[in-house]
């Protein structure tokens, strides 16, 4: 099994810009997560799934948007991309809810300039 | 006040220490993640608690409902332990997470 599986690993946007980090997992699991990692700062949840077709919010929701029609795909789209929007991405799933652990793709590293 | 608690931030200790990284948080959970971030980036999830004590390992976590407390120790450490550690919370009822700031691990030889 490959886990979880992000692309692109880098990239780097102009301000305006629109883009879509792509997150597969191939272990069939229900839950998904979209975190963002800003420099010396915690991880913060910005998008959840619980399985196909269900999706919901986190703690910083604004300025990204998530679909879930498969198992498998769980893509996070940035429209109109802005500076504050530079971070590390990390896509995550796990079998379950709370009491599974998550398994963590190795990230995509935006920058907004 | 952030609702995760870590402390020490920066930890450094010689190989063979025993280690202790604390957690507290102030919000009502379901459950208790330890995850590792290893130099290059990479996130590792180490244990999940909802109580009690679990031990995987050189590695012991435990968490204090009552006290909203939570330690990850490592015992005999290893300079390979070297990493930031983070500890989350799924909050009570409800699917979001929230994260300390992590600890810097450094063990050196």
């Amino acid at each position: 099994n490959a886990g979880v599986t992000q692309t692109p690993k880098f990239r780097i946007l102009k301000i305006g810009q629109s883009m879509t980090l792509q997150c597969t997992q191939d272990m069939n699991h229900n839950y998904m997560y979209w975190y963002r990692q800003d420099p010396g700062m915690g991880l913060k949840l910005i998008y959840y799934s619980v399985g196909a077709g269900i999706t919901d919010k986190g703690e910083v929701p604004n300025g990204y948007n998530v679909s879930r029609s498969t198992t498998e795909d769980f893509p996070l789209r940035l429209e109109l991309a802005a500076p504050s929007q530079t971070s590390v991405y990390f896509c995550a799933s796990s079998v379950q809810g709370s009491y599974y652990e998550q398994y963590f793709g190795p990230g995509t590293r935006l920058t907004v300039t | 006040k952030n609702e995760v608690e870590q402390s020490p931030q920066n930890l450094t200790a010689q190989e063979g220490e025993f280690i202790t990284i604390n957690c507290s948080y102030s919000v009502g959970i379901s459950a208790l993640h330890w995850l590792q971030q290893h130099p290059g980036g990479g996130i590792v999830s180490l244990f999940m608690l909802s109580s009690g004590k679990k031990k995987h390992g050189r590695l012991i976590a435990t968490i204090n409902i009552q006290e909203k407390h939570s330690s990850l120790h490592i015992t005999a450490s290893h300079p390979r332990d070297s990493a930031v550690y983070i500890c989350a919370v799924r909050l009570y009822n409800n699917n979001d997470m929230r994260f300390g700031a992590g600890t810097r691990l450094t063990v050196k030889p």
